[in-house]
């Protein structure tokens, strides 16, 4: 099936640092989501972004489906921010269609 | 965006009993529900995919006897882990969406099981 790998599993940043986490996908995908995962382990939906660029106020994400990676930008970062980020993707192809895969996770920390 | 509830949150119970949980979309009709478990620091786990009026589609490996999923109507699904033992303490998330596969879906809060 599809596989997804994020990196880095662990990044630890003092407050106000940018940080980049990256998202690589062995398929081309229809659905590709980053999440936010809290300390009290409910998803926060950041971005649905199967390919191109947003932007939501500190974070942006940059998906280049061609290339088979995603990019998630964290600039000025708070202690808020600290948890665990999730990529996942639906693929129609390798055993992925209508199913959301997940990546290991990026545990974020940041220190004031 | 929409929303996604999930009940109860949290759930202690004896080896040997069952459990149900809940997962209901409160503001949007969901074409497709989905059950995931996580064990401590590890990712998501698909465990099935349940279509309203249907049954479930299970992944390789998930007892579908012991894992029932019922998806009664378009805003509640239910699972209900049979039979429960200590190494099925998990964390258990729901998901659904509104329309068909490739957009996006929105997760409930999770229910936090504890097998004693």
């Amino acid at each position: 099936g599809i596989q997804v790998e994020q990196s880095p599993p662990d990044l630890i940043l003092q407050e106000g640092a940018n940080s980049t986490l990256r998202c690589n996908f062995s398929d081309s995908v229809n659905n590709l989501q980053w999440f936010h995962q809290n300390p009290w382990g409910q998803l926060i939906n950041l971005f649905y972004i199967p390919s191109g660029t947003k932007q939501n106020g500190r974070l942006s994400a940059t998906t280049v489906a061609t290339e088979r990676y995603s990019l998630l930008y964290i600039s000025s970062s708070q202690t808020t921010d600290s948890g665990v980020y999730f990529c996942a993707v639906e693929s129609p192809f390798s055993g992925g269609y209508n199913k959301l895969i997940f990546g290991a996770g990026t545990r974020l920390a940041v220190h004031p | 965006g929409a929303v996604v509830s999930q009940h109860p949150s949290r759930v202690i119970c004896k080896s040997g009993t069952s459990v149900k949980i809940e997962c209901r979309s409160l503001d949007f009709q969901a074409t497709t529900m989905f059950w995931y478990r996580q064990f401590p620091k590890q990712s998501l786990m698909l465990m099935a995919t349940s279509n309203e009026g249907s049954k479930a589609t299970y992944e390789q490996g998930v007892e579908k006897d012991k894992f029932l999923i019922n998806h009664a109507s378009l805003t509640l699904s239910t699972l209900t882990v049979t039979s429960a033992h200590p190494e099925d303490s998990s964390f258990y998330i729901c998901s659904a969406r509104v329309k068909g596969a490739g957009t996006e879906q929105f997760f409930g809060p999770g229910t936090r099981l504890t097998v004693l």
